[in-house]
C-alpha cells in the first residue's frame, strides 16, 4: 500500500463549480499536510499547509484533515479556468532529522469556461 | 517565482553519462530538498541537505549524489545515465521545517 493515495483524475468541471480534492494516507506519523498546484512544465506551488487536524481558509481555497480518518481534502470554490492545473498533496512526518514530502500521485483539474 | 533557481532547464545526454544539475535556495533557507518527477512515480524524494550536511535521504540512486556548498547552492549529479534516468528533478528549499518547501522551476532531463 501506498503511503498517500490520490485519485488522478482527470477531473473537469464547468466555471463556477465547486471543486473537491482528496487523499488518503497510511501513516499515522503525519502531522503536516500540504496542497501544491503544478502548471503544465512548471515547479509545484505551495497553496496551502495545515497543521494535524482541522480546517484552514485562504480565499475560494479550504483545506481540511480528518486525522483520525487519514483523509485529507482541499476544495475550491467559484472555480476559474486560471485554476486548472494538477493539484498534488504531500504530507511530512516531520521528525526524527528528516522533513521530506510524501507526494500523491496528482490530480488534474480543467475548469472550462 | 519561489525565488528558486535551477539550472539548466532543459539537458538532453546520451546513456551512460554523467550530469550535474544546479540549485540556488530562496535568500535565507538553509535546507534543499531534491525531488524526481516521473509520470509513473510521481514526485518522490531523493536527499536533504541542511547547511551542508545530509540530513535525510530517500530513493535516491547510488549513481546519483548531491552536496551542498558553503553559499547553501546545491547541486546533483547523476552518473551512468540510463533511459529511466529521463524525468523533471526539482530543487525545493526551505528556513528549517517540511511545511514551506518552496520548489525551484526543474530541470527537464532526457536520456537517449
Amino acid at each position: 500500500q501506498k503511503e498517500v493515495e490520490q485519485d488522478p483524475g482527470p477531473l473537469s468541471v464547468p466555471e463556477g463549480a465547486i471543486v473537491s480534492l482528496n487523499c488518503t494516507y497510511s501513516n499515522s506519523a503525519f502531522q503536516y499536510f500540504m496542497w501544491y498546484r503544478q502548471y503544465s512544465r512548471k515547479g509545484p506551488e505551495l497553496l496551502m499547509y495545515t497543521y494535524s487536524s482541522g480546517n484552514k481558509e485562504d480565499g475560494r481555497f479550504t483545506a481540511q484533515v480528518d486525522k483520525s480518518s487519514k483523509y485529507i481534502s482541499l476544495f475550491i470554490r467559484d472555480s476559474q479556468p486560471s485554476d486548472s492545473a494538477t493539484y498534488l498533496c504531500a504530507m511530512s512526518a516531520f521528525g526524527g532529522g528528516s522533513e521530506k514530502l510524501v507526494f500523491g500521485k496528482g490530480m488534474k483539474l480543467t475548469v472550462n469556461p | 517565482d519561489s525565488g528558486v533557481t535551477q539550472t539548466p532547464k532543459h539537458l538532453i545526454t546520451a546513456t551512460g553519462q554523467r550530469v550535474t544539475l544546479r540549485c540556488s535556495p530562496r535568500s535565507g533557507d538553509l535546507s534543499v530538498y531534491w525531488y524526481q518527477q516521473s509520470l509513473d512515480q510521481g514526485l518522490q524524494f531523493l536527499i536533504q541537505y541542511y547547511n551542508g550536511e545530509e540530513r535525510a535521504k530517500g530513493n535516491i540512486l547510488e549513481r546519483f549524489s548531491a552536496q551542498q556548498f558553503p553559499d547553501l547552492h546545491s547541486e546533483l549529479n547523476l552518473s551512468s545515465l540510463e533511459l529511466g534516468d529521463s524525468a523533471l528533478y526539482f530543487c525545493a528549499s526551505s528556513v528549517s521545517g517540511a511545511e514551506t518547501q518552496y520548489f525551484g522551476p526543474g530541470t527537464r532531463l532526457l536520456v537517449l
